[in-house]
């Protein structure tokens, strides 16, 4: 059974805390995704890495980093977490080509919560 | 740049009723692909369907089927007598050929659906 999964599924954070979000999958997939999910906004892309050590911006990258040292994980990081950050965030992968765009694997996604 | 329209944010209908996710899409590319994801109340998105732009064949799986028109850039989505576990929110995506972002989706704002008893 194929798995995307993130280290918790509830965080609470105060502002001004660097925040790690972890995020494994293992499914041995070269393509690795972070989403940021709000209510009337949908899903935004943050960031997304299609190898190793490589990171590319998406729509949002404002105020996140990311980190991709192993294949199979990519972490999420808010290096001074702001309240504006409160939010659900989804971890993806997929393989590559469009042979592969079937579909994207997701995780159960974390929620943040800024204080 | 692409940009997906979910214009019905929230649809609430009676078990056994018919019910039509709207989705209306735009991109600059010939070759682009579109996608439903279903989001239950659990979190997890599901996928459910892929299509591509060379493919305007509407799809039937069981209750679900999706209607793909090029002609008015529209992928919607038809739950046929609906059950209370089809509640959930339904996000219609894109990815356009020319993909400058490895394949990321672009996501519409989604539709939340509730099914009463």
């Amino acid at each position: 059974d194929v798995k995307v999964t993130q280290s918790s599924r509830y965080l609470v954070k105060r502002t001004g805390e660097k925040v790690f979000l972890e995020c494994v999958q293992d499914m041995d997939h070269e393509n690795m995704f972070w989403y940021r999910q709000d209510p009337g906004l949908g899903l935004r892309l943050i960031y997304f890495s299609y190898d190793v050590k490589m990171k590319e911006k998406g729509d949002i990258p404002e105020g996140y980093s990311v980190s991709r040292e192993k294949k199979e994980r990519f972490s999420l990081i808010l290096e001074s977490a702001s309240t504006n950050q409160t939010s659900m965030y989804l971890c993806a992968s997929s393989t590559i080509g469009l042979a592969s765009l079937n579909e994207q694997f997701f995780g159960p996604g974390t929620r943040l919560t800024v204080l | 740049a692409q940009k997906v329209t979910q214009a019905q944010t929230e649809i609430s209908v009676v078990e056994k009723e018919d019910v039509t996710l709207d989705c209306v899409y735009e991109t600059r590319d010939t070759t682009y692909y579109l996608f439903w994801y279903k989001q239950p109340p659990s979190g997890e998105l599901v996928f459910l369907i892929r299509r591509n732009s060379f493919d305007e064949q509407n799809e039937i799986s069981g209750r679900y089927s999706w209607n793909f028109q090029k002609s008015t850039s529209s992928f919607n989505f038809t739950i046929t007598a609906s059950q209370v576990v089809d509640s959930a929110v339904y996000f219609c995506a894109l990815i356009p050929l020319n993909s400058n972002s490895g394949y990321a989706l672009n996501f519409g704002k989604g539709t939340s659906l509730l099914v009463t008893p």
